[in-house]
């Protein structure tokens, strides 16, 4: 079973829609819930993280965590275009320094116009 | 402020042959890391250095990878003899000391063939 499962889409949304995206994980030692973006031929990019359970909201994005759950869900508001790529979830634990991350295998999002 | 960069951006190989992959950090970061993702899986952390010690390298597949980072700048990632399953794409990321937050790099695509 691995650590952290996320289903890898393709999901196809036409713009202006509101998407979830969402992970569940099997370690509850996990602290640190980050979400990265990756577009093509791109390196990861950190969109947001969080460290507690509860929502966690910037711009258009809001991150919510529910470690009761072991759940984990990346709200876009307003999709655009542009917001097309792959979505990854991440976690990490204090044990580790918070420094050895371990990822979801990613969902791609295709925003049409 | 420059990002992190690899080199080369691609890498196809036979084999049984030997590569090479350079990661340059963010100027500063003392934490760097190696991941590595196969094609239909997640991204894997491979190792983690501090300056130029080894913090972390559960992640190593085995002794075909050595990787340096001598006088804790630039690290390079040596396999050697290359196996087709190495093939994948090898990202490499760097971490102040006072923020979790890792910055990736574009990554190198290697082909074994």
């Amino acid at each position: 079973q691995k650590e952290v499962e996320q289903d890898p889409g393709p999901l196809s949304v036409p713009e202006g829609a509101i998407v979830s995206l969402n992970c569940t994980y099997s370690n509850s030692a996990f602290q640190y819930f980050m979400w990265y973006r990756q577009y093509s031929r791109k390196g990861p990019e950190l969109l947001m993280y969080t460290y507690s359970s509860g929502n966690k909201e910037d711009g258009r994005f809001t991150a919510q965590v529910d470690k009761s759950s072991k759940y984990i869900s990346l709200f876009i508001r307003d999709s655009q275009p542009s917001d097309s790529a792959t979505y990854l979830c991440a976690m990490t634990f204090l044990n580790t320094g918070f420094q050895k991350l371990v990822f979801g295998t990613g969902t791609r999002l295709l925003v049409s116009p | 402020e420059a990002g992190v960069t690899q080199f080369p951006s691609h890498s196809v190989i036979e084999k049984g042959q030997t590569v090479t992959l350079r990661c340059d950090p963010i100027s500063g970061h003392d934490n760097l890391y190696w991941y590595r993702r196969v094609m239909g899986k997640e991204i894997k952390f491979l190792l983690h250095f501090v300056k130029e010690s080894k913090q972390d390298e559960s992640g190593m597949p085995n002794n075909r990878f050595l990787a340096e980072r001598t006088g804790g700048t630039y690290s390079t990632l040596k396999v050697q003899p290359a196996e087709l399953e190495d093939s994948g794409v090898y990202f490499c990321a760097s971490k102040d000391r006072e923020r979790e937050t890792q910055y990736f790099g574009p990554g190198t695509r290697l082909l074994v063939l």
